[in-house]
């Protein structure tokens, strides 16, 4: 079957660095996606890895290796604001995304 | 960037009721879109994908005569619940992709419509 995984729940401290982490497997791959998501609001589109490596984004890093299954979000100089739901998506082969549970994150000053 | 909009935003109803709930692309035509629901901290489910002048596919469990889907144009996506049930009561969401399938997948979500059933 298909199967996304990342933690439940992280907590960090404001202006400190935090990794969150998803493993997938999936029928195919077309594409990784991190989104964040803020208590009862629709997900926003962090960013987008379909090949291996870093792409960065001002405060926020994604990081993808296929071989392994694997991708990380970084989150640099965290604020208050950050303090959300992160979900890890997967594209497979039928261009479905596959969701993560998400990774609740919490800031604290 | 991509916008799309849904309505409305929060309805709340008496049960045996039915309920549609509209999800537009305001600037680009979606030839695809995607109604998921979310319950309180749990991820997206994906319940259907809804294809511009064709049926929609529903994915495993889902009911399609509760949860009809209408996707009438390349801007339009309509979802009704059909004899809504407090069970029914969730954060509903659609999202829309652009166009044909390329490199770059992107998925752009409405706000979500939060559902309760009396």
């Amino acid at each position: 079957g298909q199967n996304i995984d990342q933690p439940t729940e992280m907590t960090a401290t404001e202006g400190a660095i935090v990794q969150i982490n998803c493993t997938y497997q999936t029928s195919g791959f077309n594409g990784l996606f991190w989104y964040q998501q803020h208590a009862g609001e629709a997900p926003t589109f962090l960013s987008y890895n379909v090949l291996d490596g870093l792409e960065e984004k001002g405060r926020f890093s994604s990081f993808l290796s296929r071989s392994k299954g694997y991708s990380y979000l970084l989150l640099k100089e965290l604020q208050m604001k950050d303090s959300a739901s992160y979900l890890c998506a997967v594209m497979d082969s039928n261009y479905q995304l596959i969701w993560g549970a998400g990774t609740k994150l919490i800031i604290k000053p | 960037g991509a916008v799309v909009s849904q309505h409305p935003s929060r309805v709340i109803c008496k049960s045996g009721t039915s309920v549609k709930i509209e999800c537009r692309s305001l600037d680009f035509q979606a030839t695809t879109m995607f109604w998921y629901r979310q319950f309180p901290k749990k991820s997206l489910m994906l319940m259907a994908t809804s294809n511009e002048g064709s049926k929609a596919t529903y994915e495993q469990g889902v009911e399609k005569d509760k949860f009809l889907i209408n996707h009438a144009s390349l801007t339009l996506s309509t979802l009704t619940v059909t004899s809504a049930h407090p069970e029914d009561s969730s954060f509903y969401i659609c999202s829309a992709r652009v166009g044909i399938l390329g490199d770059y997948n992107e998925q752009f979500f409405g706000p979500g419509t939060r559902l309760t059933v009396l």
